[in-house]
């Protein structure tokens, strides 16, 4: 079993959605919280970083960390065509210690 | 504001030849980690530096080799190249002492094809 669960997807929904993200986790040492924005062929694009449990919220995007279930979610307002990528979910330790990513989730926003 | 700098972008070689993939943080992040990241994988951790020190491995080939310079740049040694190896390799930088902690900023990547 991997440490960081996520479904791939794909997930299509209309302009407009609310979009909602998971990721499950094992590591109850994991206390950075992060979502990437991964469009093909590009560098992963750091969205959201949440610390510890919580919710953070920026613009259209909110991030939420329950870590008691180890689980966080990345919620997308109004979705927009442009929003169509992949999002990765990752995490992390602490100090310098690696990231792990989830598997992605392909999302398609359509007009 | 500068990013994570990776050069080449793109690479195309032969099996069992050498690559050199490089990596320049961004300025005054003491951390540099290297992922690689397969056709519709997730990316994989390979290695990781912090003050020119390797401070954690993963999954990376004994035929990879990396090291972290005085000047933080980074660069990652692939030998022997096989065709497992094409992949988008990224390098990112942190630093424990910026705004947010542990907030991780990846480059581009570089594409590398083994023929």
């Amino acid at each position: 079993q991997k440490e960081v669960e996520q479904d791939p997807g794909p997930l299509s929904v209309p302009e407009g959605a609310i979009v909602s993200l998971n990721c499950t986790y094992s590591n109850s040492a994991f206390q950075y919280f992060m979502w990437y924005r991964q469009y093909s062929r590009k560098g992963p694009e750091l969205l959201m970083y949440t610390y510890s449990s919580g919710n953070k919220e920026d613009g259209r995007f909110t991030a939420q960390v329950d870590k008691s279930s180890k689980y966080i979610s990345l919620f997308i307002r109004d979705s927009q065509p442009s929003d169509s990528a992949t999002y990765l979910c990752a995490m992390s330790a602490g100090g310098y210690n690696k990231l792990i990513f989830g598997a992605g989730t392909r999302l398609a926003v359509h007009p | 504001a500068a990013g994570v700098i990776q050069s080449p972008r793109h690479l195309i070689k032969e099996k069992r030849e050498t690559a050199t993939l490089k990596c320049y943080p961004i300025p005054r992040h003491d951390t540099v980690y290297w992922y690689q990241q397969g056709p519709g994988q997730d990316p994989q951790f390979l290695i990781s530096f912090y003050e020119k020190m390797q401070s954690d491995k993963g999954s990376i080939p004994d035929r990879f080799s990396a090291q972290q310079f005085s000047d933080y740049h980074s660069e990652l040694n692939m030998s022997s190249l096989e065709l497992g190896d094409s992949a988008l390799y990224f390098c990112a930088s942190s630093s424990e002492k910026g705004q947010g902690g542990n907030t991780i900023y990846f480059g581009e990547g570089s594409w590398l094809t083994v023929v």
